[in-house]
């Protein structure tokens, strides 16, 4: 089967570092997508991986090891509105996505 | 009309009754999507349409129907609604198909079925 994992939910602290991790087993990879949910609305792309190694776009910054099947999305200088959902995806074999379930992000001052 | 738009914003459906939800994109892209997201599970693809005439069966297909009869317009249909499709509902859209490309999602449908 095709499956990723992402922790339900985790805390952090206004100005802090966090990284959120996914892992995946999927029938082929195709690459990554990490998307940014505020609840109550759609989500939104925050970065691409198909390369191994880390990619880095302002506080965000996205990382993939495919051997592993592993990656992990590193946000810094956390502000208040970096409270949302964060979505791990895998473009599988058949070059669908197969999404994770979210990591809820919950700042605190 | 930017981006992506999608109607009706919620609705509360009886059990059995046809339903269509509307998903219009003024991007010009060429691949639009359905999904649905329930609590505690990731976004799942329902159907998908890599170009207007051609549509495809996702991961959940069954009890909902698609059309792509041109490039902005990709109504799905539920014939006959069941309270497991109580859901939230998003249409995407991306330049290409392939799942390649990033998506951009419309706000969502809200759907109650009674």
């Amino acid at each position: 089967g095709q499956n990723i994992d992402q922790p339900t939910e985790m805390t952090a602290t206004e100005g802090a570092i966090v990284q959120i991790n996914c892992t995946y087993q999927t029938s082929g990879f195709n690459g990554l997508f990490w998307y940014q949910q505020h609840a109550g609305e759609a989500p939104t792309f925050l970065s691409y991986n198909v390369l191994d190694g880390l990619e880095e776009k302002g506080r965000f910054s996205s990382f993939l090891s495919r051997s592993k099947g592993y990656s992990y999305l590193l946000l810094k200088e956390l502000q208040m509105k970096d409270s949302a959902s964060y979505l791990c995806a895998v473009i599988a074999s058949n070059y669908q996505l197969i999404w994770g379930a979210g990591t809820k992000l919950i700042i605190k001052p | 009309i930017a981006g992506i738009t999608q109607a009706p914003t919620s609705q509360i459906l009886a059990a059995g009754r046809r339903m269509t939800l509307r998903c219009t994109q003024d991007m010009r892209h060429n691949a639009m999507y359905w999904y649905r997201q329930d609590l505690g599970l990731g976004l799942r693809l329902i159907h998908y349409s890599n170009t207007a005439g051609t549509t495809g069966k996702g991961e959940v297909p069954d009890g909902y129907s698609v059309s792509r009869a041109n490039t902005d317009d990709f109504p799905l249909t539920l014939a006959s609604a069941v309270p497991s499709q109580t859901s939230v509902y998003f249409c995407a859209s991306s330049d290409e198909g392939g799942g390649v490309d990033e998506q951009f999602f419309g706000p969502g449908t809200r759907l109650t079925v009674l």
